[in-house]
């Protein structure tokens, strides 16, 4: 299984959106709305910040949403913060019960 | 509150097996609303999902490892192992013990991870 495709960057100034997009196939992301995204700075573990497609655990910031069209998945990150630079990554269920994870994402605050 | 610990050699030699365990503790491992899994992260790359297993010992495995990979769950030690057999430099990684919760595949759980590094 390959992984679902990210750009390898994206940025934007504090109080700016960015949308993070994750692209797969019909046997995954196209396929089911177990669509889930993880931010992950530098050293420390994965951090869940949407789960099924658009829904935000409790303690995630608003700022945090989640969609999908087709066989893409995206992240929102809006009113951008310095403390959102992290690299992001996304993850699918796929029709072969296992998963896959997205090439990753880094986020820069300019 | 579930907390995940990795534990494991840091140090494995060529075409050896690599062998981890993961603690669960705050929680029981036999819960069968979750799936327990294994990921890696190669250092400065990207993350790949290793495989899973069920309390009651069903598994799956990412295709492009299973040739070399086995998960065991210890229901009575709350622990689930990895073993990867015939390693390389390539397998060299810091590697994550996660739980998914099955029924909308969100990890909302993770160990702090722990690096292995291939090498003689």
């Amino acid at each position: 299984q390959s992984a679902l495709t990210q750009p390898p960057s994206v940025s934007g100034s504090p109080g700016q959106s960015v949308t993070i997009s994750c692209t797969g196939t019909n046997s995954d992301v196209g396929s089911y709305n177990r669509v889930s995204w993880y931010q992950q700075p530098p050293g420390t573990a994965p951090k869940l910040m949407i789960y099924a497609v658009s829904n935000r655990p409790s303690g995630v910031p608003d700022r945090f949403s989640g969609s999908k069209s087709g066989n893409t998945a995206s992240l929102t990150i809006s009113g951008l913060q310095a403390e959102d630079e992290a690299d992001y990554y996304c993850s699918s269920y796929t029709s072969s019960s296992t998963y896959v994870f997205g090439s990753g994402t880094k986020v820069t605050v300019l | 509150q579930v907390q995940l610990q990795e534990s494991g050699p840091g140090l494995v030699k060529p075409s050896q097996t690599l062998s981890l365990t993961c603690s669960v503790s705050g929680g029981s491992i036999s819960s069968g609303d979750y799936y327990w899994n294994w990921i890696r992260q190669p250092p400065g790359k990207g993350l790949e999902w290793i495989g899973n297993i069920h309390y009651r010992g069903s598994t799956f495995y990412n295709p492009s490892l299973k040739s070399r990979v086995t998960i065991s769950v210890d229901t009575s030690k709350n622990q689930f192992s990895l073993n990867l057999s015939s390693v390389t430099a390539a397998d060299t990684a810091v590697y994550y013990c996660a739980r998914v919760l099955n029924w909308n595949s969100r990890f909302d759980c993770w160990g702090q991870g722990t690096l292995v590094t291939v090498s003689s």
